[in-house]
């Protein structure tokens, strides 16, 4: 199985702050690389597919790069709304596998 | 707009089988570009990939739980349902079903997710 290593596990940032949350994929993955957001009591939601691609009605504050076997995770500009556990996923293979996950919370 | 719900019973004994089914609206489960998925989460814990299903019957399952899971569609209902078998505690989980448009990549992208429900194995 394909490991994703995701860090950190949580962080606290303020309001306006830009947030990088990193995925390591344990081999190659061909950028097959999705980000998730979920909220407390909450099914996930997809926010970023492929590595960079932004899920139709997401907020552009929103984006993910790749280099290699890191994956990147950007919030630009942290929103209340943001409050939320965010979690890679790859499917480069099966089984898919997800990232541990990275708790953000407002400072 | 397709929408997912979960149902089937919220407690199951230890050594039983665990079944839920998915009852897809607003659009048909007799699509070529789509999987259907189960996936599952630990309380308070990560993500766990069950398996998917096409409307033609392929099955894709995860192999950590392959010998005792398995996924069935029914068309006619619009529902797919999965089978958990020999349960115990850490079956435990929210499980959800989830939409995939992946076809063409080999599935494993969930854009559409139901609510969730949470199975509890106990006596």
């Amino acid at each position: 199985d394909i490991q994703m290593t995701q860090s950190p596990s949580s962080l606290s940032a303020s309001v306006g702050d830009r947030v990088t949350i990193t995925c390591q994929a344990s081999q190659d993955i061909n950028n097959y690389l999705n980000w998730y957001q979920q909220k407390p009591g909450k099914a996930p939601k997809l926010l970023i597919y492929d590595a960079s691609n932004l899920e139709t009605g997401v907020p552009s504050r929103f984006s993910g790069s790749a280099s290699g076997t890191h994956f990147f995770f950007t919030i630009s500009s942290l929103q209340p709304e943001d409050i939320a556990t965010y979690y890679c996923q790859q499917q480069d293979s099966v089984p898919v596998t997800f990232g541990g996950g990275t708790k953000v919370e407002i400072k | 707009q397709v929408q997912l719900q979960e149902s089937g019973p919220g407690l199951v004994k230890p050594s039983q089988t665990l079944s839920l089914t998915c009852t897809v609206s607003g659009g048909s489960i007799n699509n070529d570009n789509y999987y259907w998925s189960w996936i599952r989460q630990h309380p308070g814990k990560g993500l766990e990939w069950i398996g998917f299903i096409h409307y033609s019957g392929t099955t894709y399952y995860n192999p950590s739980l392959k010998s005792r899971v398995s996924i069935s569609v029914d068309t006619s209902k619009n529902q797919f349902s999965l089978n958990l078998i020999s349960v115990t505690a850490a079956d435990t989980a929210v499980y959800y079903c989830a939409k995939d448009p992946t076809v063409h990549q080999l599935g494993g992208r969930f854009d559409l997710w139901g609510r969730g429900t949470l199975v509890t194995v106990s006596s």
